[in-house]
């Protein structure tokens, strides 16, 4: 399995943007990069999801390297409500769409 | 769309005793997936079916686990007999087939055995 690596935590100011990166040195040509989140308490939501360009939706946008090896989420304007821990995972397109968490990255946003 | 529902949200019960989760998918979503979240191990999956049908459950921990799809609104996954080491948030998400999107979790069961 590809794997990721995604810094433990993260912290940002309310309203600053907000770059949290993810390395996947051993992405295969047809592996979709996907992000979720999971607020405290709540089941993880998704936010985004590419294969080679940048992406953007109503949540966040998605940058991936040219080599593939790695990607970062963007959120533009950092809420508290954005607090939460972010999962970037690697989606086998042969995997019937099953996804393998990691330990993802704590985002902690202050006022 | 009420999303995905699960059921009971909190469960406590006696090691040794039969647990049932159940899990109502999106409808039309034709995958269903189950999770347990730990501390310790964080999200692992379990179990998927597509169309009704299992199609892998080497995340199954042992043989007191079982999951059942009777059909496409409704899901179930039994532990007999439960011990405390299975106390965990278990998660459903169902999904449509298809490269758009992603999956939709329900809210979890949170299962304490004691």
């Amino acid at each position: 399995d590809a794997k990721t690596t995604q810094p433990n935590s993260m912290e940002s100011n309310e309203e600053e943007p907000v770059h949290l990166p993810c390395n996947h040195s051993t992405i295969s040509g047809t592996d979709y990069i996907h992000w979720y989140r999971q607020l405290p308490s709540q089941g993880p939501e998704y936010v985004i999801h590419g294969l080679t360009s940048n992406v953007n939706n109503r949540m966040a946008s998605l940058a991936i390297a040219e080599d593939r090896k790695s990607s970062t989420l963007i959120l533009h304007r950092a809420t508290l409500r954005d607090a939460a821990v972010y999962y970037c995972i690697l989606m086998e397109l042969n995997s019937g769409y099953a996804l393998n968490f990691g330990k993802g990255t704590s985002l902690l946003v202050t006022p | 769309d009420a999303g995905v529902i699960q059921s009971p949200r909190h469960e406590v019960t006696e090691m040794g005793q039969e647990v049932t989760l159940r899990c109502k998918p999106i409808s039309g979503h034709d995958y269903l997936f189950w999770y347990r979240q730990t501390m310790m191990r964080g999200l692992e999956l379990l179990i998927y079916f597509n169309n009704n049908v299992p199609i892998d459950d080497s995340g199954m921990p042992e043989d007191r686990f079982s999951a059942k799809m009777p059909n496409a609104s409704f899901s179930t996954l039994k532990i007999q007999p439960s011990e405390p080491r299975d106390s965990a948030v278990y998660f459903c998400a169902s999904k449509k087939s298809g490269l758009r999107g992603g999956y939709t979790f329900g809210s979890g069961t949170r299962l304490t055995v004691v």
